[in-house]
């Protein structure tokens, strides 16, 4: 079974500050990787896909990366705002069909 | 376009009721899923459907059950509830992996 990690469990920045998140998976045969935003009491809100032969995908201040190989993906934030406070989740399929999610890193931007 | 959609918002009922959940995606995906979400535990997949008239079981399928009739409704059942069913539920449905969410369920059984 797919196991996903992100660590820190939570993160707090000063506004301004560029800052990664990370998410690690044990089995390297992935089918893509999507981060998620989490606001309090909300739904996930998509970030960001990247398919098994990507490397990276940008969207606006935020970049994801993709090592296969090393298990490992991370998510950049560039200069961070207090709007983005929310909880980050990656999640990793391994089919298509199965995702296996991580417990997230509640981020907190600093005014 | 709505979206994911889910009804209802809020429920609390008690241990041996039963209730359904509703999903309803107005996107045209092919694949739904039901998600549950607990305190340090993540999401985790209950039952998707890759089509209409097809379920399959996810990772923690036990007091669960759905339905697909409809290519554009997830149905999540709850036959008999526990306390252990005491979670927000998500449902999910994609299109070429990328999954979109729905606003959640907060279940509580007493």
């Amino acid at each position: 079974k797919q196991e996903v990690t992100q660590i820190p469990a939570a993160l707090s920045v000063p506004e301004g500050e560029n800052l990664v998140l990370n998410c690690s998976f044990t089995d390297s045969a992935i089918y893509n990787l999507q981060w998620f935003r989490q606001d309090p009491g909300k739904g996930l809100t998509s970030l960001l896909l990247i398919q098994s032969s990507q490397r990276e995908q940008t969207s606006g201040r935020l970049n994801a990366s993709l090592d296969k190989s090393s298990g490992r993906s991370t998510l950049y934030i560039a200069a961070s705002q207090p709007g983005d406070s929310a909880t980050y989740l990656c999640a990793v399929s391994s089919t298509g069909n199965q995702f296996y999610f991580g417990t997230g890193t509640s981020l907190t931007v600093i005014p | 376009n709505a979206g994911v959609t889910q009804t209802p918002k809020f429920r609390v009922l008690k241990t041996g009721q039963s209730m359904t959940l509703l999903c309803a995606q107005d996107m045209n995906h092919e694949y739904m899923y039901w998600y549950r979400q607990d305190p340090g535990m993540g999401l985790r997949l209950i039952h998707y459907s890759v089509g209409e008239g097809t379920t399959a079981k996810g990772e923690v399928p036990d007091g669960y059950n759905v339905s697909r009739l409809k290519k554009q409704n997830f149905l999540l059942g709850l036959e008999s509830a526990a306390p252990s069913q005491t979670s927000v539920y998500f449902c999910a449905s994609s299109y070429w992996d990328e999954q979109f969410f729905g606003p959640g369920t907060r279940l509580t059984v007493l």
